[in-house]
């Protein structure tokens, strides 16, 4: 059974910092290219980024809002992706989800979820 | 304007049948697109339900019933989610998706239907 359970989300003060985790299972973590996708509270569901498989070249790119700012990375050997978020802003919060194709080499569709963190930013 | 425009909300009876319309900027020409469609329950994470960009290319999710497809209308330039056989577990809200080349991945900023 493929797990994304995510870690990491909390209450933070404009300008801070705060790294999440998603840890997965169930599948071949490492072949997979590993998206982030945040929801702001009774809001839609908006792409934060992605970070590819290292055999694909292991780049990230991001959405607009968040580029210079976040940044994601992975670690194969633990099967965790994390996005460091940095100068956050109110508008950054929102549940954080973890998200992954099953077929391997894209992006999309997001075939699996993570039920997701929350990030408060607020002073 | 947004990229991706939904309805915001939509009702339908029990039995029914409902179509949840995507629309693409104007700019943006749907043919090309495949046209993502997530459905979203209160409290969980949003499921993938199927793709659509034509007959010869499409794909339904896991899981997912067959009363779930998808279609285009060319000339409202938008992507249809057809659900037939309402059901009360079908209540949610819905997501449209496409893959852009220079935008990555853009949503729609969801319809919430409600079946009563």
């Amino acid at each position: 059974e493929v797990q994304l359970v995510e870690s990491g989300g909390g209450l933070v003060k404009p300008g801070g910092s705060l790294r999440l985790s998603c840890a997965a299972s169930g599948f071949i973590f490492s072949n997979a290219w590993m998206s982030w996708v945040r929801q702001a509270p009774g809001k839609g569901l908006e792409w934060v980024g992605r970070i590819k498989s290292y055999t694909d070249g292991g780049t990230a790119d991001y959405a607009a809002p968040v580029k210079g700012r976040f940044t994601i990375s992975r670690d194969d050997s633990k099967n965790t992706v994390y996005l460091q978020m940095n100068s956050l802003e109110t508008e950054d919060t929102a549940v954080y989800h973890c998200a992954a194709p099953m077929a391997l080499g894209v992006t999309v569709p997001f075939d699996y979820w993570g039920q997701g963190t929350l990030v408060s930013v607020s002073s | 304007q947004a990229v991706l425009t939904q309805p915001s909300s939509l009702s339908a009876s029990p039995g029914a049948s409902a179509s949840l319309t995507c629309t693409l900027r104007s700019d943006i020409n749907v043919g090309p697109y495949r046209i993502y469609w997530y459905q979203q329950k209160a409290g969980s994470p949003p499921q993938y339900l199927l793709r659509y960009k034509s007959e010869s290319d499409k794909q339904q999710g896991s899981g997912v019933p067959s009363r779930f497809s998808g279609s285009k209308d060319a000339s409202a330039n938008a992507g249809i989610l057809f659900i037939s056989g309402l059901q009360s577990e079908d209540e949610a809200d819905y997501y449209c998706m496409i893959w852009h080349s220079s935008a990555y991945v853009i949503f729609g900023g969801g319809t919430k239907l409600t079946v009563l």
